[in-house]
């Protein structure tokens, strides 16, 4: 599985907007770039998903870099409810159809 | 997306002894996986749970330690054997529909060996 970097960690105030990077250089032309989120103690939470264009959706925006090899996760207004770990995870399917999580990025709002 | 009902939500056992997870999804998926989180760690992805054959494992889980079930494509069971305090974790299970579907996870079972 082709690997992916985020920063450990990040903080936001309350109703700004958020952008959180994944940089992932040896991105195959067949890899889908997927977000995920885990708030405390709960499972992971679907939040987005894109090819090569920019997706939105009610939860974020996912902006791609034009050669894919970096990506960002954009959050509008931050809530305290988004505080949460975010996981950028690539997925091809095919044969292999497992989601492989790294460390991820634990996002602190701020009131 | 599917709706999963994972149980129980959590539970204390005895070392030496077997606990059964069940994983229940409201819509009939391709693939279910099983999902180990450690505590104050990332997600470790155990075995891809195969309907009507053997369960796929990964590197350092074993069928005898995390035999599974799955008898259907609605559900699907993990079941932790001769527990010791290191097995506890939150353990989860997941489904999916394709790279170009989201994955949907339970809300996970929180196992504790005492």
């Amino acid at each position: 599985d082709a690997k992916t970097t985020q920063p450990n960690s990040m903080e936001s105030n309350e109703e700004e907007p958020v952008h959180l990077p994944c940089n992932h250089s040896t991105i195959s032309g067949t890899d889908y770039i997927h977000w995920y989120r885990q708030l405390p103690s709960q499972g992971p939470e679907y939040v987005i998903h894109g090819l090569t264009s920019n997706v939105n959706n009610r939860m974020a925006s996912l902006a791609i870099a034009e050669d894919r090899k970096s990506s960002t996760l954009i959050l509008h207004r931050a809530t305290l409810r988004d505080a949460a770990v975010y996981y950028c995870i690539l997925y091809s399917g095919g044969s292999n159809y497992k989601l492989t999580f790294g460390k991820g990025t634990l996002l602190t709002v701020n009131p | 997306s599917a709706v999963i009902s994972q149980k129980p939500s959590r539970d204390i056992c005895q070392r030496g002894t077997s606990l059964t997870i069940q994983c229940q999804v409201d819509s009939q998926v391709t693939m279910m996986f099983w999902y180990r989180q450690q505590p104050g760690q990332s997600l470790t992805l155990i075995a891809t749970a195969n309907q009507g054959s053997e369960a796929t494992y990964e590197s350092g889980f074993v069928i005898d330690k995390f035999p599974i079930s799955r008898p259907n494509l609605t559900f699907s069971t993990l079941t932790v054997s001769n527990m010791s305090p290191e097995d506890s974790s939150i353990y989860l299970c997941s489904v999916g529909q394709g790279a170009n579907y989201g994955y949907t996870f339970g809300s996970g079972t929180r196992l504790t060996v005492v």
